[in-house]
């Protein structure tokens, strides 16, 4: 499965929209691109996923550029609670899995 | 979603002693996996637990010391086995339904303290 790259640390004010990058430049045909948050303490909780076109659901939007090289997550008004580490992860669906984590990012949502 | 129940939530334990970590999950699944996460870290893969055979471990990571169970589709057994406090973690399961869908749901962790 291709790596993934995303910033360390995040900031937001409670509210507005978090915008949470991810590059995965290696990313291959037939890989998804998967979205993850652990708040502290607890297990991490799964977000939402796309292949190449922008998905939404409750939680979430995904905007997956066209060469699909790069994506960001939306999370359209940040509450406190959206406090947490989000992990982009990339997997290919069907095929050998090993799900592997890097390091996410630490969105803080401040008042 | 797939419900996950971890068991022990938390505990402490002695140097040398060793500690199974449950997981049962409320209806059958293909994948089933083991993280660790330790402090201030991101989670690493141990080991995915194959139903009636031997898991497969992930580089770093050997049965001797991890050995895992698998009896059936909805229940999985980690074990820690002599214990040193690097070994003081979180412990997560994780599961997939099948092999096709990507979504992997987590139990709520085993928090291990080892002193």
């Amino acid at each position: 499965d291709a790596k993934t790259t995303q910033p360390t640390s995040m900031d937001c004010a409670e509210g507005r929209a978090a915008n949470l990058p991810c590059n995965h430049s290696t990313i291959s045909g037939n890989e998804y691109v998967y979205w993850y948050r652990q708040i502290h303490s607890q297990g991490p909780q799964y977000i939402i996923h796309g292949l190449k076109n922008n998905e939404t659901n409750e939680m979430a939007s995904l905007i997956i550029t066209e060469d699909r090289k790069s994506s960001t997550l939306i999370l359209p008004h940040a509450t406190l609670r959206d406090t947490a580490v989000y992990y982009c992860i990339v997997r290919v669906t069907g095929g050998s899995y090993i799900p592997t984590f890097g390091r996410g990012t630490s969105l803080i949502v401040h008042p | 979603s797939a419900v996950i129940s971890q068991k022990p939530s938390r505990d402490i334990c002695q140097r040398g002693t060793s500690l199974t970590i449950q997981c049962q999950v409320d209806s059958q699944v293909t994948m089933m996996f083991w993280y660790r996460q330790q402090p201030g870290q991101s989670l690493t893969l141990i080991a995915t637990a194959n139903q009636g055979s031997e898991a497969t471990y992930e580089s770093g990571f050997v049965i001797d010391k991890f050995p895992i169970s698998r009896p059936n589709l909805t229940f999985s057994t980690l074990t820690v086995s002599n214990m040193s406090p690097e070994d003081s973690s979180i412990y997560l399961c994780s599961v997939a339904r099948t092999q096709n869908t990507g979504e992997l749901f987590f139990g709520e962790g085993s928090r291990l303290t080892v002193l």
